[in-house]
């Protein structure tokens, strides 16, 4: 079975741009999170989409947001970025239970200039 | 709210030396699921483990063993006879039930940076 795939691996962005990334789950996972790795901050939840729908949210302002599309791909979008939103956003796939594991992809790298 | 703790930034060791990794996590749900997950350089984060709260049963999976004790809200994680491609962050990982279904988050600890030399 292929793994959690993420594009693009790398992006620069310049502050006030916006950035959309996206993540391509295991075949049969219904259920995506994304999360966001930094020095300061560590791991933190944004969100999970389940079946096209937002089901949970972490504490991150309106700026990220995200969609799930019908064959469970799912996009981030960041708007007017700032330099603080440069990170590593890992998506995690899963069955679509919390209490299936979640499965990570290889990140996106993300620096705002 | 849940929260958990890797209080060992970092720990180095020399080849071959066993090294226990602590977590200790808080939460007031009576179900959840904790996880261990590595991740090298290259940034992927990779599952090892995972447990749920009724099951308190040590695991052995080659050099790798975990300790789950609920008295003290801890699930250590040891390699034995430390190898350099053991060489990563480890994050522990705590996982409840979101209040719209699925999984509210995983919550993470800081991470502990493992450097095994040679």
């Amino acid at each position: 079975k292929a793994g959690v795939t993420q594009t693009p691996r790398y992006l620069i962005k310049t502050r006030g741009q916006q950035v959309t990334l996206s993540c391509s789950p295991i075949s049969g996972h219904r259920s995506v999170s994304w999360y966001q790795q930094t020095p300061g901050q560590g791991l933190q939840f944004l969100f999970e989409y389940f079946s096209e729908t937002q089901r949970n949210k972490g504490n991150f302002p309106g700026r990220f947001s995200g969609r799930q599309f019908s064959n469970s791909r799912s996009e981030m979008n960041v708007s007017t970025l700032e330099l603080g939103d440069s990170a590593l956003y890992l998506c995690a796939t899963q069955a679509g239970e919390y209490t299936d594991t979640q499965y990570f992809g290889p990140g996106t790298r993300l620096t705002v200039l | 709210a849940q929260k958990v703790t890797q209080a060992q930034t970092e720990i180095s060791v020399v080849e071959k030396e066993d090294v226990t990794l602590d977590c200790v996590y808080e939460t007031r749900d009576t179900t959840y699921y904790l996880f261990w997950y590595k991740q090298p350089p290259s940034g992927e984060l990779v599952f090892l483990i995972r447990r749920n709260s009724f099951d308190e049963q040590n695991e052995i999976s080659g050099r790798y063993s975990w300790n789950f004790q609920k008295s003290t809200s801890s699930f250590n994680f040891t390699i034995t006879a430390s190898q350099v491609v053991d060489s990563a962050v480890y994050f522990c990982a705590l996982s409840e039930a979101g209040s719209g279904g699925g999984a509210d988050g995983l919550t993470f600890g800081k991470g502990t940076h493992l450097i095994i030399q040679p």
